[in-house]
């Protein structure tokens, strides 16, 4: 069965440092997504995107956020200058279509420690 | 404030009795549902959703129902096995003018199986 697959699974870095979270969406799905969970909260929305832009993002999708696809099977996310409350879990996902009703698949997420 | 929320954050049952878990809306312009699973260490899981202009939906062992004049949405688990202990989110799509939809997510029941 076709999933998202995310690298790394936990990444370490210093506060201030850049970090690139990478996803693989699912291959014939054309609408991608970021959220984050910081621990023990609730899935939070960040940004979705779809031929190669962004097509809606939250309050939290700062300046400091960006996302890419820079190819045609890798999606990701960067943070350019990392916080401490950028530590949390991040989680891709992608949809066949960006409309309601069609199922998110989410991938396993990547922890992000700043220290 | 957020617009999805659940009752209660833990729920615990013995194995195999039907559970029952609830979650609170207050954005009337949402019109889809979506329930998920999460595992310790993984990402949200897919189990099953409804539209707004049905009030009851059946998967395997999993029906939602709908209330939308309450704004209630609960997710009923049938013969609860081991494999059904996680955190369950309901999150709902909002509204919008077309493009990839983000998700809203609730702050997530505990479901614990007793064995």
């Amino acid at each position: 069965e076709p999933e998202v697959t995310q690298t790394p699974s936990h990444q370490v870095t210093q506060m201030g440092q850049e970090v690139i979270l990478r996803c693989v969406p699912i291959s014939n799905h054309l609408y991608f997504y970021w959220y984050r969970q910081i621990l023990g909260q609730k899935v939070e929305f960040l940004v979705s995107f779809y031929n190669n832009e962004i097509s809606e993002k939250s309050e939290i999708f700062d300046d400091q956020f960006s996302v890419e696809r820079p190819d045609g099977s890798n999606f990701t996310l960067k943070i350019r200058s990392t916080k401490l409350e950028d530590s949390a879990m991040y989680f891709c996902a992608s949809s066949a279509q960006g409309s309601r009703g069609d199922t998110q698949y989410f991938g396993p997420g990547t922890r992000l420690t700043v220290l | 404030g957020e617009s999805v929320g659940l009752h209660l954050p833990t729920l615990s049952v013995q194995e195999g009795d039907n559970s029952i878990i609830n979650c609170a809306y207050s954005n009337s312009a949402s019109d889809y549902f979506i329930w998920y699973k999460q595992e310790s260490g993984k990402g949200p899981q897919f189990i099953i959703d409804i539209r707004s202009n049905m009030d009851k939906r059946q998967g395997q062992r999993v029906t939602v129902l709908l209330n939308k004049t309450v704004k209630h949405l609960s997710l009923q688990i049938a013969a609860t096995q081991p494999g059904d202990s996680a955190v369950y989110f309901c999150a709902e799509n909002l509204r919008s003018g077309g493009g990839a939809d983000g998700l809203t997510f609730g702050k997530g029941t505990h479901l614990i199986i007793q064995p």
